[in-house]
């Protein structure tokens, strides 16, 4: 069946340091992915997308790009604030309007 | 424009109480979900509907029931609460245009004790 790994967090990073979440995927067919992000005591938001091979999705400075040959969609920022403190989701299409979750990754940016 | 809504926050049961958790959404939305968050486990699927009268099974439907008698309304049923189902529960909603673009509630926080 379908799964998506993600980097263990939690990730701890100063203001304007570089960021990437790591996110791998076993799916079959061609899914979309998606990074949703949690900040907290809210519900998820979706923060970007991409639907196929190469494409880029971006959203509020975060990047991440569908690479089907190494199974990966992991999410980069320039230089994280302190407002991006949250928690972030990888997932994945599935079949019969099903999204597959990773586990999360926390990060926590410090002034 | 309310989005997705749920109620309550915050519930605390005992074990073999029963209640529903409620979910409702705005945006004329043909599918709607049901997920629990634990920790290290991310969010898993219980139950989903995908139009009025029609909902099926996710990957932990054990101990919960839901109906979908209108677009709008998406209430969860805990039958027998158990301990196992401590856990925070989200709704989400999509449109049949982009299924898989969901839209989340706040959450319901729950406990049984």
């Amino acid at each position: 069946g379908n799964s998506v790994t993600q980097m263990e967090g939690p990730v701890t990073l100063s203001e304007e340091a570089f960021l990437t979440i790591n996110c791998t995927y076993t799916a079959t067919g061609y899914p979309s992915l998606f990074w949703y992000v949690q900040y907290p005591g809210e519900g998820l938001q979706l923060l970007l997308k991409a639907t196929k091979a190469d494409d880029k999705g971006s959203n509020k400075g975060f990047e991440a790009t569908y690479r089907k040959e190494t199974t990966s969609f992991h999410l980069e920022k320039g230089s994280v604030q302190v407002s991006d403190s949250a928690v972030y989701f990888c997932a994945l299409s599935g079949g019969y309007q099903k999204v597959t979750f990773g586990t999360g990754t926390k990060l926590q940016v410090i002034p | 424009n309310a989005g997705v809504t749920q109620t309550p926050k915050f519930q605390v049961l005992k074990t073999g109480q029963s209640m529903t958790l409620q979910c409702a959404q705005d945006m004329n939305h043909e599918y709607m979900s049901w997920y629990r968050q634990d920790p290290g486990m991310g969010l898993r699927l219980i139950h989903y509907s995908v139009g009025a009268g029609i909902t099926d099974q996710g990957e932990v439907p054990n101990g919960y029931n839901v109906s979908r008698s209108t677009t709008e309304d998406f209430p969860l049923r805990l039958l027998s609460a158990a301990p196992s189902q401590t856990s925070v529960y989200f709704c989400a909603s999509s449109a049949e245009s982009s299924p898989y673009e969901q839209y989340f509630g706040p959450g319901t926080r729950l406990t049984v004790t």
